[in-house]
């Protein structure tokens, strides 16, 4: 069957540190995979997308890489802050109805401690 | 609008009622997804729009649940008969497709509670 692992536990770390999410994927071939940030009480926010032919994407602190033969991709944050502090979701893009949809994988809280 | 709407914001219904609950997207985006999310827990897909298409109703939980959407548009999940496990953050998207990549524009939610 299909799977999404991210780690359900919390990741704790200290600021300035760089924080290192895990998405783990058995069964799909996604064309892409994003990565969303969300916050208690609010929908996810979009923050990245790489797709199967790109090895790693940048944004400011943010970094992703993507290897389709291990099927995982990690997402990091530099010089990690508290406000950096919330839940990351994964999400797989598979092509559906002429469109693509996307499932998400449970998501990892993160806790940056001053 | 600027943004994805949801309402209401929050419902709170007597287990067996129906309910129905509305998301306004982001004009001219062409796809819609609704999600339900448990406290604590990651994203359920539950359906998705793309167009004119028929719509990917493979997540739906029941024959309890349906959802319409009336063009590129409005759309609104109705709940049949609710239990008490439906309790949960009904979230809606919705997408604009760039060189073939859906990237999602998320609602606040709407939180159900059935008592």
């Amino acid at each position: 069957s299909q799977k999404i692992e991210q780690n359900s536990e919390a990741l704790n770390i200290q600021e300035g540190k760089t924080a290192t999410l895990t998405c783990n994927y058995t069964n799909y071939s996604p064309a892409y995979l994003q990565w969303y940030r969300q916050d208690p009480g609010r929908g996810p926010v979009f923050l990245l997308l790489i797709r199967e032919n790109e090895k790693e994407k940048r944004k400011e602190r943010l970094k992703v890489t993507f290897d389709t033969t291990l099927k995982q991709s990690l997402f990091h944050i530099t010089a990690s802050q508290p406000a950096d502090s919330a839940t990351y979701l994964c999400a797989l893009a598979t092509v559906r109805n002429a469109g693509n949809m996307l499932t998400f994988g449970g998501g990892t809280r993160l806790m940056v401690k001053p | 609008g600027a943004g994805v709407s949801q309402s209401p914001s929050n419902k709170v219904t007597e287990k067996g009622k129906d309910v129905e609950l509305r998301c306004d997207p982001i004009s001219g985006h062409t796809a819609l997804y609704w999600y339900r999310q448990r406290l604590g827990q990651g994203l359920e897909f539950l359906i998705y729009f793309q167009g004119n298409s028929a719509p990917d109703k493979s997540g739906l939980p029941s024959d309890r649940f349906s959802a319409e959407r009336t063009g590129e548009s409005v759309s609104t999940l109705t709940i049949q008969r609710t239990q008490q496990e439906d309790s949960a953050v009904y979230l809606c998207a919705s997408s604009l497709r760039v060189r073939g990549a859906n990237v999602l524009t998320f609602g606040a939610g709407s939180r159900l509670t059935v008592l």
